[in-house]
């Protein structure tokens, strides 16, 4: 069972452009992390949010943790061809040990 | 700073054969995950250790086998290779909780 639903699921925009993806769960995190993924190389950790509507800001990209901490979006305004990757949400349950589980990942391409 | 590192970087299996993922990592992280992901597709838990000598199963473990017996180590093993074990296989250390996980760079596991 997925726990971590992402969409879009692919994305192709032009540069210049503004976007919005999704990482929506039924279940309740007690933190939530965006990654962002090269070809060939490992996820590489974006933000962390851990408080219901928190919302964090890194250069062109502004995440947002829902109030029920069940859903996140990450915004990209501007678009630049170096935004170009595989995005994925990563949830954490803390009943007892934290074990991050992955979304179905949003792959982006931008268009010089 | 090496990191998390994962060996082979790539490798080819006949079905039924066996074979070990090594990482090791110089962070002297607690947890440390494994994950596997198909192409196009976010990352699924296989297993999962909060300390040597600890492990348990993250979403998709059968088929699969781990141990933890040093801080640095954690190797995963396949007994009998099947074709639907053909994924990208990637480690991750870190903390737990809201903190940053760092992955390897992966091993790609083509099973035939």
């Amino acid at each position: 069972t997925q726990l971590l639903e992402q969409s879009p699921q692919f994305l192709s925009i032009q540069e210049g452009e503004n976007l919005t993806v999704y990482c929506n769960s039924s279940s309740v995190f007690s933190s939530l992390q965006w990654y962002r993924q090269e070809p060939g190389e490992g996820p590489v950790l974006l933000v962390t949010v851990v408080t219901g509507g928190e919302v964090k800001k890194l250069k062109r990209l502004t995440f947002q943790f829902g109030d029920a901490r069940k859903d996140s979006s990450l915004h990209i305004t501007a678009a630049q061809p170096g935004d170009t990757g595989l995005y994925l949400c990563a949830g954490a349950h803390t009943s007892g040990t934290y074990k991050y589980i992955f979304g179905t990942g949003t792959r982006l391409k931008v268009l010089a | 700073n090496a990191g998390v590192t994962q060996t082979p970087k790539f490798r080819i299996l006949k079905i039924g054969q066996s074979m070990t993922l090594q990482c090791t990592q110089d962070m002297n992280h607690n947890y440390m995950y494994w994950y596997r992901q198909d192409p196009g597709m976010g990352l699924k838990l296989i297993y999962y250790s909060v300390g040597a000598g600890i492990t348990d199963k993250g979403e998709v473990p059968n088929g699969y086998n781990v141990s933890r017996s040093t801080t640095e180590d954690f190797p995963l093993r396949l007994e009998l290779a099947a074709p639907s074990q053909t994924s990208v296989y990637f480690c991750a250390g870190g903390e737990g909780g809201a903190t940053e996980a760092f992955f390897g760079q992966g091993t790609r596991l083509t099973v035939v």
